[in-house]
């Protein structure tokens, strides 16, 4: 059963950082790549950034290209984000999704983590 | 970046209705399409992938066509389970951009 568990949301100031991380099982990690994806409160969902299987390729939306770096350890079955220069709008709920087909980084997200909640606020 | 619309935004409708959400894109994205269901305070489920290929174990009442601009999701006997927000997503070229979502609501 493919399982995905992320960790790491909390209340910071604007300007500040936070690490979140999603730790996989149920499927051979390495061979998927894994994006997140947020939802901000009462909103609709919104593509943040992808990484391959091998983590030598990553994409990233606009809006935060520059402050958050994407990261994975396969031996750890760990997908990370390192987020910098926090927003208020960059408050909300952030997924980690799973992407469907093995060895491609664009696909649908057949699997999706429960989800943590990043809140950037004073 | 490609736009992804859905319509309506709200649809109303009763346990038993035949369903159908529109969702179109800004250029063509061939068949790179998907369908997810977002339950109130819920992760999305996947639901069709490439337009039209159901995820194993959704129900068939479920299906998906188009391709090009222009595609639908519709549920041909709507389910207590079925009231729920429903979001397209195109994964033809990065940035990845998904619909605003329609929210099925009970009449």
């Amino acid at each position: 059963e493919v399982q995905l568990l992320e960790s790491g949301g909390d209340l910071v100031q604007p300007g500040g950082s936070l690490r979140l991380s999603c730790v996989a099982s149920g499927f051979t990690f390495s061979s998927y790549a894994m994006s997140w994806v947020r939802q901000a409160p009462g909103k609709g969902l919104e593509w943040v950034s992808t990484i391959s299987g091998s983590g030598g390729s990553t994409y990233y939306a606009v809006s935060v290209q520059g402050r958050f770096i994407l990261s994975r350890d396969n031996s750890k079955n760990t997908l990370s984000v390192q987020m910098n220069s926090l927003r208020v709008e960059d408050t909300a709920v952030y997924y980690c999704a799973k992407v469907g087909l093995v060895g491609v980084t664009r696909d649908a997200f057949d699997f999706w983590g429960q989800g943590t909640m990043v809140t950037v606020s004073s | 970046d490609i736009q992804m619309t859905q319509s309506p935004s709200t649809l109303s409708a009763s346990v038993g209705d035949r369903v159908t959400i529109t969702c179109r894109a800004s250029q063509s994205i061939s068949s790179w399409l998907a369908w997810y269901r977002q339950k109130p305070g819920k992760a999305p489920e996947f639901l069709i992938s490439k337009a039209s290929s159901l995820e194993s174990g959704v129900p068939s009442r479920f299906s998906g066509s188009g391709s090009g601009t222009e595609f639908t999701l519709t549920i041909s006997s709507l389910q207590p389970d079925d009231f729920a927000t429903y979001y397209c997503q195109q994964y033809n070229n990065y940035p990845l951009t998904f619909g605003g979502g329609t929210k099925v609501e009970i009449k």
